[in-house]
């Protein structure tokens, strides 16, 4: 999966808890990207980092936030306020940002108790 | 923002024939790519084709580009049980934040029997 590394494979959120999901990369890429995958469903963006103490919303950032304080780190936290938060979600980067190449990582799947 | 769409939504051959899978979008496009997603883990990409480009080859792989129809399509040849897995297309947009991010469209689920 290309230098991108994500933890745990799964995790468990309890309701009203607020659970981060890990994103890191060796490539030494300056851009870093969240996407949430729905059963059936295409990629939708999250959030995503054009560079270190950068980031933009995407399409669906309602209920999660974000931090890019190393270049190699984008942490995702998936909030209370996110109230279908079952899904698989994806970390990538590229080498810079826009239309360039995206590198997954192997994924987080998530799960509501 | 999913602008892409992939064509079949599922598709199962037999090992050794070729597969076929497109994509349509809606707006004008820098490039298109395809990725593959084995079940459970995360997308690989296989190929990126430019706006300028008609037509591209990568091993087993060739897609080619129709900007004029707005379709891509994707041909697998002498497919292998290993191909098994889902296809997607990307296509860019520009973001307004001053990038350009990727759309992905639902994907080609292919299945190819032993």
């Amino acid at each position: 999966d290309g230098g991108i590394t994500q933890s745990p494979k799964y995790l468990f959120r309890k309701e009203g808890q607020n659970v981060t999901l890990s994103c890191e990369q060796n490539l030494n890429h300056d851009a870093m990207y969240w996407y949430r995958q729905d059963p059936g469903q295409g990629l939708r963006l999250i959030y995503y980092s054009q560079i270190v103490n950068d980031f933009q919303k995407g399409d669906i950032a309602e209920g999660y936030s974000v931090s890019r304080e190393k270049k190699e780190s984008f942490p995702l936290t998936v909030t209370s306020a996110q109230k279908n938060p079952t899904a698989f979600y994806l970390c990538a980067s590229s080498i810079a940002p826009g239309e360039e190449t995206q590198y997954f990582g192997p994924g987080t799947r998530l799960l509501v108790l | 923002s999913q602008q892409g769409e992939e064509d079949p939504q599922a598709l199962s051959i037999q090992e050794g024939e070729n597969a076929t899978m497109n994509c349509s979008y809606k707006t004008s496009i820098n490039n298109l790519q395809w990725y593959r997603q084995n079940s459970g883990r995360g997308l690989v990409h296989l190929i990126l084709i430019r706006s300028n480009e008609r037509e591209k080859h990568s091993g087993r792989l060739r897609v080619t580009l129709d900007t004029s129809k707005k379709s891509s399509s994707l041909l697998i040849t002498a497919s292998r049980a290993a191909d098994t897995a889902s296809y997607f297309c990307a296509t860019d947009y520009f973001s307004g934040a001053g990038s350009y991010q990727l759309t992905f469209g639902k994907g080609t689920k292919l299945s190819v029997i032993p």
